[in-house]
């Protein structure tokens, strides 16, 4: 099983900053099957990223996912207030199908 | 507009059982693999099971299986999820989730339903 570690943990930032999240796969992993998804409080996810690089419908062009391997990088270029969330790095593999990162939180500072 | 609407949640004792069901529109729901997904309260994302466009090919978790079905009704735009056996660690939202075509990813998530295992 690939295990995906996120990091940090918490990200405390100001809107406008720069946001720069890890994910760290145990294996490596194919970068067409390594995605990014939002989630606010009380809400479903929402996919952000998928592919390592490629965004999703309708998603801004602050969020930019890249990296390879064993090591991935979310970047949100310029924080807005609707950008604090948890966002969970996911890969597809053979078993289990699908798993998650355990999440960083981007808080306001 | 893709919608998915899940029900069907509920208070359940240790040992109990429950169907969930996911209501899908605004796409052709027969050509698309649907996945659930749970958050325990609190915590992250966990994959739970999924079923391919035409029921070819279903896979679980290893923490559910044996346990949960997962089923679906093509002519009714329907995604089930029957839990039997259920234990306290599977209090969580489940969350309903289409598979894009594009990739191996989720597009659209419903709103999630709430699943409550306690005595």
């Amino acid at each position: 099983e690939i295990v995906l570690t996120q990091s940090p943990g918490t990200l405390s930032l100001s809107p406008g900053e720069r946001a720069t999240l890890s994910c760290r796969a145990s294996q490596s992993v194919s970068s067409s099957y390594l995605a990014w998804y939002q989630q606010k409080p009380g809400q479903a996810p929402r996919l952000l990223i998928y592919g390592a690089s490629s965004r999703a419908t309708g998603i801004p062009d602050r969020f930019s996912g890249s990296g390879s391997g064993t090591d991935f990088t979310l970047t949100i270029s310029r924080l807005e207030p609707e950008d604090f969330a948890v966002y969970y790095c996911q890969q597809y593999g053979s078993s289990p199908r699908w798993t998650f990162g355990q999440g960083t939180k981007v808080e306001i500072k | 507009e893709v919608q998915l609407v899940e029900s069907g949640g509920g208070l359940v004792k240790p040992g109990g059982s429950l169907r969930l069901s996911c209501a899908a529109s605004g796409f052709t729901f027969s050509s698309y693999s649907m996945n659930w997904v749970r958050q325990a309260p609190g915590k992250g994302l966990e994959w739970v099971s999924s079923i391919s466009s035409s029921s070819s090919y279903i896979y679980y978790a290893d923490s559910v299986k044996g346990r949960f079905t997962i089923s679906r009704d093509n002519a009714k735009n329907s995604l089930y999820l029957q839990m039997n056996s259920l234990r306290a660690e599977d209090t969580a939202v489940y969350y309903c989730a289409r598979q894009a075509q594009y990739g191996f990813t989720f597009d659209y998530w419903g709103q999630g339903t709430l699943v409550t295992v306690s005595s």
